[in-house]
């Protein structure tokens, strides 16, 4: 089976601080990590995908196997980044079709 | 850019009744899926769609829902018989390959009343 398990519902910081959103992961095979974004009465829209290894919007994030993590970080914290992030896992399910098991998702508020 | 299109943005039903929920896929995308959110809760696989049938459902999937590619662009959602507990925020997306990025539509808030 697999889980995504986001610990924090809401992440407050302020205007220029780091920010940190926490995933971790449970798949036993060779998982997929996505982050995407949903900004206020928006769709989901993807930030992140781990195989890309890119930097969206001065986010990062990196897959650490060892802790099964895949955490968000931001250096320094703008105010529109605000916005509910959802951590997801891509995982062959077995049956022919990968599908993508979120977490439950961390509103991040980005205090002025 | 081409996005995924969700169509009606809000649907209010009876319960008992039937819906039909619209989606468009990205054009050249093959893989097609849909999700749900009841309010406060996190996003749930549904079922995915490949090659006019289904690859995949989840548990949430039962003989209630059907899905349906009708036309060369649209994908519906079809709830038979609507419950309270079927209120939610339904999702499409689709991706280019079996394990591609998903891109997902806008949603259609469904209220069962």
């Amino acid at each position: 089976a697999q889980r995504v398990t986001q610990p924090e519902k809401l992440l407050s910081v302020f205007k220029g601080a780091p920010v940190e959103l926490k995933c971790n992961y449970s798949y036993s095979g060779s998982p997929e990590l996505f982050w995407y974004v949903q900004y206020s009465r928006q769709r989901l829209q993807l930030l992140l995908r781990h195989i890309s290894r890119e930097s969206i919007k001065g986010f990062t994030a990196d897959l650490n196997k060892g802790e099964t993590s895949f955490h968000l970080k931001k250096p320094f914290a703008q105010e529109e980044d605000s916005a509910m992030y959802y951590c997801a896992l891509s995982g062959y399910s077995g049956a022919g079709s990968y599908q993508l098991t979120f977490g439950k998702g961390t509103k991040l508020s980005v205090i002025p | 850019e081409p996005e995924v299109t969700q169509t009606p943005s809000h649907q209010v039903t009876q319960m008992g009744q039937e819906v039909i929920l619209r989606c468009v896929p990205i054009s050249n995308h093959l893989y097609f899926y849909w999700y749900r959110q009841i309010l406060g809760q996190k996003v749930e696989f549904l079922v995915s769609f490949y090659n006019n049938e289904i690859s995949e459902k989840s548990e949430i999937f039962d003989d209630q829902f059907s899905v349906e590619r009708p036309d060369g662009s649209n994908f519906t959602l079809k709830i038979r018989s609507t419950k309270l507990e079927d209120s939610a925020m339904y999702f499409c997306a689709s991706s280019a390959g079996t394990s591609g990025t998903q891109y997902f539509g806008p949603g259609t808030r469904l209220t069962v009343l």
